[in-house]
């Protein structure tokens, strides 16, 4: 049971580059979120998903999309990318009922 | 809006010494509170949970938090830190109802370092 997996773990990107940041869960969770992590700033919620198919913003939704076809995966997609999206990017994943969410081991970015 | 507050960025406490690390909510009804523990480089790990019941509530690694509905607050402690404990500590709040998403507002975090 690996839980909750994201790759890469690190990657520079170039401005105006894109590139798509992986998870997957296995406890076969219907809720899935993408946060990002700023020093001194917590975590920011920059979308969610409440089952396959479906789909919603969060609080920092810009420059970002997403896309869930299936429970396990739910990828997220950079297309144009900007020194602002240098961050840390943690994927988690809860059920309905338990509202505890488990979180991946995060893949850190830079934009140059 | 919901929000959280963790007035303190760092604290610093030696090792053996008791600790307690704060947390305010602000939220229209009781919400479900967390405590997350994050070491360098790593995700975020559950610590521990409210959800209803006693307000004193136990997790893992010796830690525990006490729910007080009348300050708004879900204080950690715990009564001999380690030097392992170091590492940054964050509150959330989220709804009760399900539905939405279920969706975690969380503080700013508080970074802990151990002086042995």
């Amino acid at each position: 049971n690996a839980g909750v997996t994201q790759t890469p773990k690190f990657r520079i990107l170039k401005i105006g580059q894109s590139m798509t940041l992986q998870c997957t869960q296995d406890m076969n969770h219907n809720y899935m979120y993408w946060y990002r992590q700023d020093p001194g700033m917590g975590l920011k919620l920059i979308y969610y998903s409440v089952g396959a198919g479906i789909t919603d913003k969060g609080e920092v939704p810009n420059g970002y999309n997403v896309s869930r076809s299936t429970t396990e995966d739910f990828p997220l997609r950079l297309e144009l990318a900007a020194p602002s999206q240098t961050s840390v990017y943690f994927c988690a994943s809860s059920s309905p009922t338990t509202k505890t969410q488990y979180f991946g081991p995060g893949t850190r970015l830079l934009v140059l | 809006a919901q929000s959280v507050t963790q007035p303190d960025i760092h604290i610093t406490v030696s090792e053996g010494a008791s600790l307690e690390l704060r947390c305010n909510y602000s939220y229209g009804a009781t919400p479900y509170l967390f405590w997350y523990v994050q070491s360098p480089g790593q995700g975020l790990q559950l610590l521990l949970k409210y959800f209803s019941g006693d307000t004193l509530v136990q997790g893992i690694k010796g830690f525990e938090a006490e729910f007080k509905r009348s300050q708004s607050s879900f204080n950690l402690r715990k009564p001999s830190v380690h030097w392992s404990d170091a590492a940054e500590y964050f509150c959330a709040v989220g709804p009760i109802l399900t539905g939405g998403g279920n969706k975690l507002t969380f503080g700013t975090g508080t970074q802990l370092k151990v002086e042995l």
